[in-house]
């Protein structure tokens, strides 16, 4: 596609529940990087993908969270059991590869709601 | 590990103005990316400019430039001729050279440009 995707734009959910977001990167794009957004905070890392490599996982805060990506593109973030400091926009970022000098292209985030 | 701070969590301008944003980051690599992405109400983080940590030149894209200085680990972004949709937040971050490395991320500075 055009630009790196993410469904659903906005998710409420009840605690307790599990939760999927989707990221669908642009196409031909090997890296993929998933980063938690907190109100007022930073970005702050999750998990990177890089072709058929072993995901980089150091960024996952608990066992609740698990990512996959399937055939090198589509890739889902679920969140197990969801808590209220789980609420955060969950944006979705892809690039050529992991060396790119431009950064990386962004999706536009999931906003998710814990209540 | 690498750490990006910025110590404007908000700033504001006249349009037509010219403003600087400020970012620090701490790291023991030699070689590196710095780059300043905005951040609209949309989400979507955008890419405004990059900086190689080998080129001793300022970068520059049109109305906007960075003063990089390497041995104070500086990065200031200053944007000329405010523009109303210059309104955002804008977040510093930093790359190690390595292949698949991560994004790290300032806290971001909010800007507003006012009419």
């Amino acid at each position: 596609g055009a630009g790196v995707s993410q469904s659903p734009s906005n998710k409420v959910t009840e605690k307790g529940k599990d939760v999927e977001l989707r990221c669908d990167p642009i196409s031909g794009h090997t890296a993929l990087y998933w980063y938690r957004q907190s109100l007022g905070q930073g970005l702050e890392f999750l998990i990177y993908f890089q072709g058929n490599s072993a995901p980089d996982k150091s960024g996952l805060p608990s066992d609740r969270f698990s990512a996959e990506r399937t055939g090198g593109s589509v890739s889902t973030l679920t969140i197990q059991r969801t808590q209220q400091e789980d609420s955060a926009v969950y944006l979705c970022a892809s690039s050529s590869d992991g060396t790119s000098l431009y950064g990386y292209t962004f999706g536009s985030g999931t906003r998710l709601t814990v209540v | 590990a690498q750490t990006v701070t910025q110590s404007q969590p908000e700033m504001s301008v006249q349009e037509a103005e010219t403003v600087t944003l400020s970012c620090t980051y701490d790291t023991s690599e030699n070689n590196y990316y710095l780059f300043w992405y905005k951040q609209p109400p949309s989400r979507q983080m955008i890419l405004v400019i990059r900086q190689e940590a080998y080129k001793q030149q300022n970068a520059t894209e049109n109305r906007f430039s960075v003063n990089f200085q390497k041995a104070a680990k500086s990065f200031s972004l200053k944007i000329s001729d405010s523009q109303l949709g210059d309104t955002a937040m804008y977040f510093c971050a930093f790359r190690k050279e390595t292949s698949g490395s991560r994004l790290t991320f300032g806290e971001g500075t909010q800007l507003t440009v006012n009419p």
